[in-house]
């Protein structure tokens, strides 16, 4: 069974100072990975994903993840903090033969972004 | 920008009541789902829907549960016979076919008393 451990409900940074959440990852099979955002009253935004290409993948506003299989982990970076980054940000798996769509979220990470 | 709509934005219903959540997916998507994410718990998959009927289900997706694309545009999702535990942020999603690359419409809420 695949699942994923974003370790860290709430995380509080300082405006201008890296952002780093933890995501590691649990599955048999080759999996896709993903960063979903979600805002205050907004859905789920796809935020970057991971499909066997390149291990460090690019994202919206200026966020990229690196896919580290020998740690099993797909942590989200940003190098500066801005305020308009608090949100809620959840990881997911999905395994490679799914064609349905299925996610398997994390619990969330809930970012502060402090002046 | 295309975006998935949803309706109502909360409810509150008595148990046992039925309940109909419904969704406007992005015009030229496919594949449709319904994730559910209960206060202070991940999000969890429920259904996905691809050319007219359920590609996958969750072991929460019972027969209280059922989808329907009754008109080309909207998808449903029934609750028959709400209980307790069915309180929680239901969200529609859409996908064109990308992995993973689903649209969230921003939830309904439902709260049973």
């Amino acid at each position: 069974a695949q699942s994923v451990t974003q370790l860290g409900s709430h995380v509080s940074v300082s405006e201008g100072a890296l952002v780093l959440l933890r995501c590691n990852y649990s599955s048999s099979v080759p999996p896709y990975l993903f960063w979903y955002v979600q805002y205050p009253n907004q859905g789920l935004q796809l935020l970057l994903k991971y499909t066997s290409a390149a291990t460090l993948v690019k994202g919206i506003n200026g966020f990229e993840a690196e896919f580290k299989k020998s740690e099993t982990s797909f942590h989200l970076t940003k190098p500066s903090a801005h305020m308009s980054d608090a949100a809620e940000y959840f990881c997911a798996v999905s395994p490679i033969y799914n064609q349905g769509g299925k996610l398997i979220f994390g619990q969330g990470t809930e970012l502060s972004v402090k002046p | 920008e295309p975006e998935v709509t949803q309706t109502p934005s909360h409810q509150v219903t008595q148990m046992g009541q039925e309940v109909i959540l419904r969704c406007v997916p992005i015009s030229n998507h496919l594949y449709f789902y319904w994730y559910r994410q209960i206060l202070g718990q991940k999000v969890e998959f429920l259904v996905s829907f691809y050319n007219n009927e359920i590609s996958e289900k969750s072991e929460i997706f019972d027969d209280q549960f059922s989808v329907e694309r009754p008109d080309g545009s909207n998808f449903t999702l029934k609750i028959r016979s709400t209980k307790l535990e069915d309180s929680a942020m239901y969200f529609c999603a859409s996908s064109g076919g990308g992995v993973g690359e689903l649209f969230f419409g921003e939830g309904s809420r439902l709260t049973v008393l």
